[in-house]
């Protein structure tokens, strides 16, 4: 079963606009990663952030971790088209590189 | 650097039949782990390799196994094709086990049963 729940399922905006995007899980992480997958490709890694940390920035990427309440949110500012994709939230069991993946959430971007 | 290679891109197969997806990882990378997704239950892992031994294994059948060589190279094989194996089959790699390593997957192999 999937660790992680995205939500929302999908997500329409203008460019332009931030787009927001949360992510829920059930257990204990030692870090959260989100990937973002374009149509018919494989994912990307965007961004990791530790069980220690409760907020990040890459670029125009804010990611925000609250582990008393197991979620984590993503937030993408000054959306252009070329962000339309599927994003997903993964968190690790164990020592390995089993990944859970969320539902993941689709966004589009109207230029 | 050359990324994540999955080869082929597209397989069409009929029920019964066996199936071999091959993944070449980034140079250097020791550890591979293959995926597979779908519409229904999104992306689940399947099995995880690490100089050569399987590692980490998800709750999939006895039909999907894998292999990994002395390069880093793995083959995943489906047995006894069931129509629910229809899915793209992703693959990633990363530089060693653990939990602080970015995954860097490959465009999947968009695997139909017939």
């Amino acid at each position: 079963s999937q660790q992680g729940e995205e939500d929302p399922q999908a997500l329409s905006i203008q460019e332009g606009e931030n787009a927001t995007m949360n992510c829920s899980y059930k257990t204990s992480i030692n870090n959260l990663q989100w990937y973002r997958q374009n149509s018919g490709r494989g994912l990307v890694h965007l961004i990791l952030i530790r069980s220690n940390e409760r907020e990040k920035h890459s670029g125009r990427l804010r990611v925000t971790l609250d582990t008393s309440k197991k979620s984590s949110s993503l937030l993408i500012t000054a959306s252009r088209a070329a962000d339309t994709a599927s994003y997903f939230c993964a968190t690790i069991k164990g020592t390995g590189n089993q990944f859970y993946f969320g539902t993941g959430t689709s966004l589009t971007v109207i230029p | 650097k050359a990324g994540v290679t999955q080869t082929p891109r597209y397989l069409i197969k009929t029920r019964g039949q066996q199936v071999t997806l091959s993944c070449s990882p980034i140079s250097g990378h020791r550890s591979v782990s293959w995926y597979q997704q779908t519409p229904g239950q999104g992306l689940q892992f399947l099995f995880e390799y690490f100089s050569e031994t399987q590692r980490n294994k998800g709750n999939f059948p006895g039909r999907f196994s894998g292999r990994q060589f002395s390069n880093s190279r793995s083959e995943m094989n489906v047995s006894t094709l069931e129509l629910g194996d229809s899915a793209l089959y992703l693959c990633a790699s990363s530089l060693h086990q653990g939990t602080n390593q970015p995954q860097h997957f490959g465009d999947g192999t968009r695997l139909s049963i017939l």
